[in-house]
């Protein structure tokens, strides 16, 4: 079935990049999400990629997808304390559904 | 600008009791889902309700889990007699479309613990 696998932890300096993985197990995946929520929060989809291409650029944020591994990442350029929030790497559709399938989430801890 | 809600944020209960937990969706959005996600674990789904009825629900979501949309505005996820492996955060999120992108809206959560 699907799976969704992530550290659980990272931690960066200020004004340093963040790379945060993901490893899915669907190859029939279509779309591959980053959600992140916020102390108090809910998720919020911060990016997706298509699963035919290999990269996405959004301002400070790149997604990297390689699809012969299966591995998904995404890096934030220039990081700060504001970025310090709970990563979740999604896959989406499973198998005659449209339900996301998430990981545990990456805490992403940004210190001065 | 518009998000979902989610009340209690923290709900403490005794094993066996009954526990409704309410969700207010955004107001245009047509799909409503629930997932669960307990400490340290993944975000599970449980199920999805569209038109009034569930359009799909996962293996977690079994006869002691029931949902509705009593009114207009709320959707309500309720467990008929907790047990102790209920703790979690259970996420209400909402969407307008169903498709393999459907921007899924989340509430904050409720933390249930189960005692």
């Amino acid at each position: 079935g699907e799976d969704v696998e992530q550290s659980l932890f990272l931690s960066v300096r200020e004004g340093d990049s963040s790379v945060i993985n993901c490893t899915y197990t669907d190859s029939s995946s279509t779309y591959l999400y980053w959600y992140k929520q916020e102390p108090g929060a809910g998720l919020q989809l911060l990016t997706y990629i298509f699963s035919n291409m290999d990269m996405k650029q959004d301002q400070r944020l790149t997604v990297l997808l390689n699809k012969k591994d299966k591995h998904l990442s995404l890096r934030i350029a220039d990081t700060q304390t504001g970025d310090s929030a709970i990563y979740f790497c999604a896959e989406s559709p499973r198998r005659g559904s449209y339900i996301p399938t998430f990981g545990r989430g990456t805490s992403l801890i940004v210190h001065p | 600008e518009p998000e979902v809600t989610q009340t209690p944020s923290h709900q403490v209960t005794q094993m066996g009791q009954e526990v409704i937990l309410r969700c207010v969706p955004i107001s245009n959005h047509l799909y409503f889902y629930w997932y669960r996600q307990i400490l340290g674990q993944k975000v599970e789904f449980l199920v999805s309700f569209y038109n009034n009825e569930i359009s799909e629900k996962s293996e977690i979501f079994d006869d002691q889990f029931s949902v509705e949309r009593p009114d207009g505005s709320n959707f309500t996820l309720k467990i008929r007699s907790t047990k102790l492996e209920d703790s979690a955060m259970y996420f209400c999120a909402s969407s307008v479309y169903r498709g393999p992108y459907n921007e899924q809206f989340f509430g904050p959560g409720t933390r249930l613990t189960v005692l």
